[in-house]
């Protein structure tokens, strides 16, 4: 399967522990975006990276998370602390360059639940 | 900012029936339009799209028409089978340089009966 694959799909989490989700993009896509989906609510925009590089994290909370594409390995969305407000399904996707970034192919998700 | 409003669901339908999943949007400038499917288990897809006012997307028999005066983007199908159940997403990109930049609506369940 060549699709986007994100890794755990179900992730669970005790309040305060760190939560690592991960990414590997479509074979020959250079760009990852992540979303975030809140229960009842439609996907939001998080980040944008290239590799080893963040063009846009307008949608990142400025405190405890963080997300990074190294050269090498998959794309990684790490919450540090977490509480019970970041219980989501977080999706990733990504795209071949940059002139149709729109079209966007989506992993199955991480749910994440904080206990 | 930016918002896409679409039909509650769920929705039921009947093999064979006539589907619409209304969308409407909230935007700046001139954004692409698009829908999503989500079949169980399975990471979203790109069903459709149409970059401009008056475009019609179409795919696997679902079709969708940009229409600005309205601010709408209605998903639509003549016959819907039961391989079509899954939810279902509106979503606009913004204008210009951050066009990867999407908004999507809520979602619509949709479930097709034999």
């Amino acid at each position: 399967n060549a699709g986007v694959m994100q890794n755990p799909r179900h992730l669970v989490r005790r309040r305060g522990q760190e939560a690592r989700l991960r990414c590997s993009p479509m074979k020959g896509h250079s760009h990852v975006y992540w979303y975030r989906q809140l229960p009842e609510e439609g996907l939001k925009f998080m980040v944008y990276l290239q590799k080893e590089n963040i063009i846009d994290e307008s949608g990142m909370p400025k405190e405890r998370f963080s997300a990074e594409f190294p050269k090498e390995g998959p794309s990684i969305l790490r919450i540090q602390q977490v509480v019970r407000g970041d219980s989501a399904a977080y999706f990733c996707a990504s795209s071949p360059s940059g002139t149709r970034s729109y079209e966007q192919y989506f992993g199955p998700g991480t749910r994440l639940t904080v206990t | 900012g930016n918002s896409v409003t679409q039909m509650e669901g769920p929705v039921t339908l009947s093999e064979e029936a006539f589907l619409t999943i209304n969308c409407t949007y909230t935007a700046t400038g001139y954004p692409s339009l698009f829908w999503y499917v989500q079949y169980p288990g399975e990471g979203l897809q790109l069903l459709l799209k149409a970059t401009k006012a008056d475009d019609k997307g179409s795919n696997k028999g679902f079709e969708a028409t940009y229409r600005k005066e309205t601010t709408s983007f209605h998903l639509e199908k003549g016959s819907v089978q039961v391989s079509d159940s899954a939810v279902y997403f509106c979503a606009l990109s913004d204008s210009g340089g951050s066009n990867y930049k999407l908004t999507f609506g809520k979602g619509t369940l949709l479930t097709v009966n034999p």
